[in-house]
């Protein structure tokens, strides 16, 4: 069954620097989406993507992060001078466009970030 | 904007039984759809079982099920002859016209042999 892959599974960097997280979704699928979860609370939303551009973001979501797919494969989440508070598991996830916003989003095993 | 509230942080069944997991949303949209996701400490979020909000039919998956009480704007999961590969954080999920997930805080299920 196809997988949406996420690299690294940890990542451990300072505190101010630049970070890039690493999503390759379903291939067939359209709509991508990264979402965070910190230690020991719920799982946050942080953007969706669609078409090239952000469809929706959270209030987290700020002038830290940015999303890209830069080829026909990967998508990724750029965290620029990064913060303590950034330190959580990361997710990537995808859906098929058709009958979206229903379908269901397939999750990747998540990159954990770790700032020092 | 929506909620969603998962009240027991953790529940135990016995290897064989049946378990409900509550969860409550609230949204202002008609039109909503519901998931059940798994995370075992693999980490990856395994979808579950996933229900439309129009559909007044309770979706089914194996030995897993639900109870859709629209007008309640409950959703609990319900596991049958669990088995020790059950044992799992669930989280309730609901997404609207925006394709956002919201989640709820999650339960750990243990299963006991």
């Amino acid at each position: 069954e196809p997988e949406v892959t996420q690299t690294p599974s940890h990542q451990v960097t300072q505190m101010g620097q630049e970070v890039i997280l690493r999503c390759v979704p379903i291939s067939n699928h359209l709509y991508f989406y990264w979402y965070r979860q910190i230690l020991g609370q719920k799982v946050e939303f942080l953007v969706s993507f669609y078409n090239n551009e952000i469809s929706e973001k959270s209030e987290i979501f700020d002038d830290q992060f940015s999303v890209e797919r830069p080829d026909g494969s990967n998508f990724t989440l750029k965290i620029r001078s990064t913060k303590l508070e950034d330190s959580a598991m990361y997710f990537c996830a995808s859906s098929e466009a058709r009958g979206a916003p229903g379908q269901p989003q397939h999750f990747g095993d998540g990159t954990r970030l770790s700032i020092l | 904007a929506q909620t969603v509230t998962q009240s027991q942080p953790e529940m135990s069944v016995q290897e064989a039984e049946t378990v409900t997991l509550s969860c409550t949303y609230d949204t202002s949209e008609s039109d909503y759809y519901l998931f059940w996701y798994k995370q075992p400490p693999s980490r990856q979020m395994i979808l579950v079982i996933r229900q439309e909000a129009y559909k007044q039919q309770n979706a089914t998956e194996n030995r897993f099920s639900v109870n859709f009480q629209k007008a309640a704007k409950s959703f609990s999961l319900k596991i049958s002859d669990s088995q020790l590969g059950d044992a799992a954080m669930y989280f309730c999920a609901h997404t609207g016209a925006n394709s956002k997930l919201t989640f709820g805080k999650g339960i750990t299920l243990s299963v006991r042999p």
